[in-house]
């Protein structure tokens, strides 16, 4: 799996959109990017995935550069329940395992 | 639709017995995994399991641990002679059957291992 690099952690304004960045740049062709959320040690939430076009859903959005080096969350009115550690993941699809890095503290503020 | 099911929540063990952890998937999910989360650290992969048969366990410790997911019933994670390092938040997850669909990794919420 290709490594990921994340900022360590972030503030947002409640209300504001939260873009919460990441790095990947040696993803290869075939690997999707995936997002969860962690907040205050509970299982980890599933948030979002994609391979090489923006998605979005209900939760979140996930922006995906052309060259694919790089992807950002996006959160658009963020609330005080989304404070959580935010993991980028890169892998294959039906790989198996999910290699887990330090992710995100982001931190909402009223 | 339930989600993946830990029991129990919180388990309390003392140096040398065994743990038992178990985890129900998502009805119709064919596919388990565990991770291991220790105090303040990211979660690791331990296992990765199909009904049956176990397809990959690079994470999992050499000794004490092992992992099964039988034809009927949950998938059992035992622990044997447990130590204190094996304190840790312990998450299961199931996806679905892959060839071409997803196979997103769908969490439970976790048994936590105390080990006295």
């Amino acid at each position: 799996d290709a490594k990921t690099t994340q900022p360590p952690s972030m503030d947002c304004a409640e209300g504001r959109a939260a873009n919460l960045p990441c790095n990947h740049s040696t993803i290869s062709g075939n690997e999707y990017v995936y997002w969860y959320r962690q907040i205050h040690s509970q299982g980890p939430q599933y948030i979002i995935h994609g391979l090489k076009n923006n998605e979005t859903n209900e939760m979140a959005s996930l922006i995906i550069t052309e060259d694919r080096k790089s992807s950002t969350l996006i959160l658009p009115h963020a609330t005080l329940r989304d404070t959580a550690v935010y993991y980028c993941i890169v892998r294959l699809h039906n790989a198996g395992k999910s290699t887990f890095g330090d992710g995100t503290t982001l931190t909402v503020k009223p | 639709n339930a989600g993946v099911m830990q029991n129990p929540r919180h388990l309390v063990r003392r140096r040398g017995q065994e743990a038992r952890l178990r985890c129900s998937p998502v009805k119709g999910h064919s596919h388990v995994y565990w991770y291991r989360q220790l105090p303040e650290e990211g979660l690791k992969f331990m296992v990765y399991l199909q009904k049956e048969n176990i397809i990959d366990e690079s994470g999992m410790p050499k000794e004490r641990f092992s992992a099964e997911f039988p034809k009927e019933g949950p998938s059992i994670l035992r622990i044997q002679q447990v130590v204190r390092g094996d304190s840790a938040a312990y998450f299961c997850a199931s996806s679905p059957l892959g060839q071409g669909g997803t196979d997103t990794q769908y969490f439970g919420p976790g048994t936590r291992l105390t080990v006295l």
